[in-house]
């Protein structure tokens, strides 16, 4: 079964650092985008970015660039978002999604990470 | 950047009746379009790619169509289960995505 499965809720400060993950199976990792969707509560859904394990390429959203970073760690089959100092504003649930091997559509959903950042 | 205007924001309707939600581009982004459903506390699920293919495993109730800068969503009779909400997503310039803004689809 190809499936993402994400690390679990953080609770963190302002102006803390945070990694969470987003490992893949049942699948070729280093074969597929794997990207990250923000969705803030009651909001709704923002692509922030995407690599290729494969070879590392990294696109983001404008509105996301210089704020996070994206990485993968094909030996684990892992992608990562990477927060350097958190803001209140970053307060939101995170998605990793794998689009279809054409690169289209988002067929595969991990189950989502919940960040609280709250002082 | 490619912005996506989906309309109606929220929609209220009955079990049976015809819903219809549509998604316009900035620019032509030809079939380039996809449309997710999304169930309180839950992942987003695909249902409609490049504009008018219903996912594998999809009710065929869910249908799609549109090009250029007009697309629609249709569920051609509400079943309760349909309580959602629906986003559409452009991918003209991969990998570049954008979602709509989301219709919120309530039991009337």
């Amino acid at each position: 079964e190809v499936q993402l499965v994400q690390s679990g809720a953080e609770v963190k400060k302002p102006g803390e650092s945070l990694k969470i993950s987003c490992k893949g199976s049942g699948y070729s990792f280093t074969s597929y985008w794997i990207g990250w969707v923000r969705q803030m509560p009651g909001k709704g859904l923002e692509w922030m970015g995407i690599i290729y394990p494969g070879d590392s390429d990294t696109r983001y959203s404008p509105s996301f660039q210089g704020q996070v970073t994206i990485s993968a760690d094909k030996s684990i089959s892992t992608a990562y978002l990477q927060w350097s100092s958190l803001k209140a504003s970053d307060t939101a649930m995170y998605y990793c999604v794998r689009p279809s091997i054409r690169g289209d559509a988002f067929d595969i959903w991990g189950q989502g990470t919940m960040v609280t950042v709250s002082s | 950047d490619i912005q996506m205007t989906q309309s109606p924001s929220s929609l209220s309707a009955s079990v049976g009746d015809r819903v219809t939600i549509t998604c316009q581009a900035s620019q032509d982004i030809s079939n380039y379009l996809n449309w997710y459903q999304q169930k309180p506390g839950k992942a987003p699920k695909l249902l409609i790619y490049d504009a008018s293919n219903l996912e594998t495993g999809v009710p065929s109730r869910f249908s799609g169509s549109g090009s250029g800068t007009d697309f629609t969503f249709t569920i051609s009779s509400l079943q309760p289960e349909d309580i959602a909400t629906y986003y559409c997503q452009q991918y003209d310039n991969l990998p570049q995505y954008t979602f709509g803004q989301g219709t919120k689809l309530e039991i009337k």
